[in-house]
């Protein structure tokens, strides 16, 4: 068990929704990053914030947003979703803000289907 | 930007023998480096990680070598047990842990 929780497990829905992935860290990690793995692109970063701050970006889509609260948590937000967004999305923590290289504890992810 | 990628898909061993599985990476200022583990329906477990100022780090059963002459990353599990069957990935980072780039994974089968 890594110590990061991930809600819900999978996640059905249609074409043109919206939906919200949440991602609790380790105890004492302040960096959450969020990650889609798919069959035919692999594991890609989207985004991470630090103790509340957007602190990196990768390849997230703008209708992919995302946010860190006070208590540290962090909510992944995707909307008018496509058939294409049907992945595995994985939240990753650790320490620290990236400053020094410090490894990503990952969650068990959510499973988005896009019917 | 980075690349990075895995000399093969799939590998399969015996109960009991070592296991080598290597990655290549494209950026010459990639400056840290992790090796995950992922089971089915699980997220990639942290194994080992190794930083450019070293060429070689020893964990529990494994072992990770680090060529920046080549670019090249490999990972060595001694006594390959049933568990480690799993898909193996390494992941890269420049300037700092932010963002890892990952390879394509390599299926580890363990054969009795």
């Amino acid at each position: 068990d890594s110590g990061v929780t991930q809600t819900p497990k999978h996640l059905i829905t249609a074409t043109g929704q919206r939906v919200t992935l949440r991602c609790s860290p380790r105890s004492g990690d302040l960096s959450v990053y969020w990650y889609q793995q798919s069959l035919d692109q692999g594991l890609q970063f989207l985004i991470q914030y630090y103790n509340g701050e957007e602190r990196a970006k990768g390849n997230i889509l703008e209708r992919f947003s995302a946010q860190q609260f006070p208590d540290l948590h962090s909510e992944l937000n995707l909307s008018s979703l496509e058939l294409g967004d049907s992945a595995l999305y994985f939240c990753a923590s650790s320490v620290g803000g990236g400053s020094s290289n410090q490894p990503q504890h990952f969650g068990d992810g959510t499973r988005l289907s896009i019917l | 930007g980075e690349s990075v990628g895995l000399h093969l898909p799939t590998l399969s061993v015996q109960e009991g023998d070592n296991s080598i599985i290597n990655c290549a990476y494209s950026n010459s200022a990639s400056d840290y480096f992790i090796w995950y583990k992922q089971e089915s329906g699980k997220g990639p477990q942290f194994i080992i990680d190794i930083r450019s100022n070293m060429d070689k780090r020893q964990g529990q059963r494994v072992t990770v070598l680090l060529n920046k002459t080549v670019k090249h990353l490999s990972l060595q599990i001694a006594a390959t047990q049933p568990g480690d069957s799993a898909v193996y990935f390494c992941a890269v980072s420049t300037g700092g842990g932010n963002k890892l780039t990952f390879g394509t994974g390599t299926q580890l089968k363990v054969e009795l």
